[in-house]
């Protein structure tokens, strides 16, 4: 089975501009949880999708949001980014919501200048 | 919030040794997870560990879950070059959500 893939890996954005990532699962996985990695704050929890429908979100903006589509597919956007945006996004699919088995993809590196 | 501290924050060690790596919180976790990330990649699951007093062994990994379910330790015997990278551990609520501890960066010198 292929694993997580996260498009794009890499992304240079301007403060206030907006921004879109993806992440599609492994097949099958209908979860899809989205992380923010920084060395400062380590990996924070941002939002879970299952089924098209967000089932938990951790304390962040409302800036950040997120869709799931019907084959699994997520996108996270971010607008009117800051600089302290700048980090590693995570995504990791599950076969189910709330499965202790989630599958980490590569990641989208994004750095805001 | 639950915090998860982790001890040390980076070790570096020489090939052949041994070491351990300490989790813990004030929080009580319905299961508790090691994952390993390498440079440039994400992390990649280890363990779970689910039952108090739990211990698991992966090779030369053993996994601990202290019995009132707030730590854990990871203890690596002999280690080699490849066990280097960053040790995460994460601590599951009764929702199954996700809260990570603060990383602890191994390097293993050949």
């Amino acid at each position: 089975k292929a694993g997580v893939t996260q498009t794009p890996r890499y992304l240079i954005k301007t403060r206030g501009q907006q921004v879109t990532l993806s992440c599609s699962p492994i097949s099958g996985h209908r979860s899809v949880s989205w992380y923010q990695q920084t060395p400062g704050q380590g990996l924070q929890f941002l939002f879970e999708y299952f089924s098209e429908t967000q089932r938990n979100k951790g304390n962040f903006p409302g800036r950040f949001s997120g869709r799931q589509f019907s084959n699994s597919r997520s996108e996270m956007n971010v607008s009117t980014l800051e600089l302290g945006d700048s980090a590693l996004y995570l995504c990791a699919s599950s076969q189910t919501s709330g499965s202790r088995e989630q599958y980490f993809g590569p990641g989208t590196r994004l750095t805001v200048t | 919030t639950q915090l998860l501290e982790q001890s040390p924050q980076f070790l570096s060690i020489q090939e052949g040794e041994n070491l351990t790596v300490y989790c813990n919180s004030s929080s009580v976790f319905s299961s508790l997870q090691w994952y390993r990330q390498e440079p440039g990649e994400g992390p990649v699951l280890l363990v779970t560990v689910v039952t108090g007093g739990e211990v698991k062994k992966l090779k030369r990994l053993t996994f601990q879950f202290g019995d009132a379910r707030k730590d854990s330790s990871l203890h690596i015997t002999a280690a080699q070059p490849g066990d280097t990278g960053l040790y995460l551990c994460a601590g599951a609520n009764t929702g199954n959500q996700f809260y990570f501890g603060t990383g602890t960066s191994l390097t293993v010198i050949p």
